[in-house]
């Protein structure tokens, strides 16, 4: 089975600070997407990334800036954190089939 | 502009009925469909993918319908159980290789016994 994992189930941030949210994936999977998820807004595609060094920007990429080093791993960067990006924020993995297989996911709460 | 509708309302039925969720999409030619189920707090989970040419996609008591004309795609679930009760996610792909997909916002589905 696909196991994607991110590094943190809850965190909390003072505003103005350096976030990194980290994804790992174990199927050696090309492809590598972050969302968030808000009430009422559903799940938002923040980057993603085709292959090891490739970002691409999202629907939503303001704010945020993404690494793709090594293949297994995707983080997602948020230079100096707002109370506006107090979110859900879900990783997820594709090969070479369409099917998106996805982390827990992080509740981020900016304070 | 392009959008994915799905039930912001959730859908309440009875132990054993069959549950039908809708997906409509407005200025789209989607190349395929998918359908996530997601549980509070947690990530979606991948259950049935639908290619522009098919017309209908079964897997155990889960049934998908694409009708391109119409631009909607139907979810059922038959014989439906309080484990079944979870928001219902539909996702769209303009095209397969490397494409994103754009999700709707989800339908919750709560089963009572």
């Amino acid at each position: 089975d696909v196991k994607v994992t991110q590094s943190s189930r809850y965190l909390v941030k003072r505003t103005g600070e350096k976030v990194f949210l980290e994804c790992v994936q174990d199927m050696d999977h090309e492809n590598m997407f972050w969302y968030r998820q808000d009430p009422g807004l559903g799940l938002r595609l923040i980057y993603f990334s085709y292959d090891v060094k490739m970002k691409e920007k999202g629907d939503i990429p303001e704010g945020y800036s993404v690494s793709r080093e090594k293949k297994e791993r995707f983080s997602l960067i948020l230079e100096s954190a707002s109370t506006n990006q107090t979110s859900m924020y879900l990783c997820a993995s594709r090969g070479y089939q369409e099917t998106q297989y996805f982390g827990p996911g992080t509740r981020l709460l900016v304070l | 502009s392009q959008k994915i509708e799905q039930n912001s309302e959730a859908l309440n039925i009875q132990e054993g009925k069959t549950a039908t969720l809708t997906c409509n999409y407005t200025n789209y030619s989607p190349a395929y469909l998918q359908w996530y189920r997601q549980d509070p707090g947690r990530g979606p989970v991948f259950l049935l993918l639908i290619r522009e040419n098919e017309k209908e996609k079964r897997k155990e008591r889960l049934k998908v319908t694409f009708d391109t004309t119409l631009k909607q795609s139907l979810f059922h679930i038959t014989a439906s159980q309080p484990a079944d009760s979870a928001t219902y996610l539909c996702a769209l792909s303009l095209n397969s290789g490397y494409s994103t997909l754009t999700f709707g916002k989800g339908t919750m589905l709560l089963v009572s016994p």
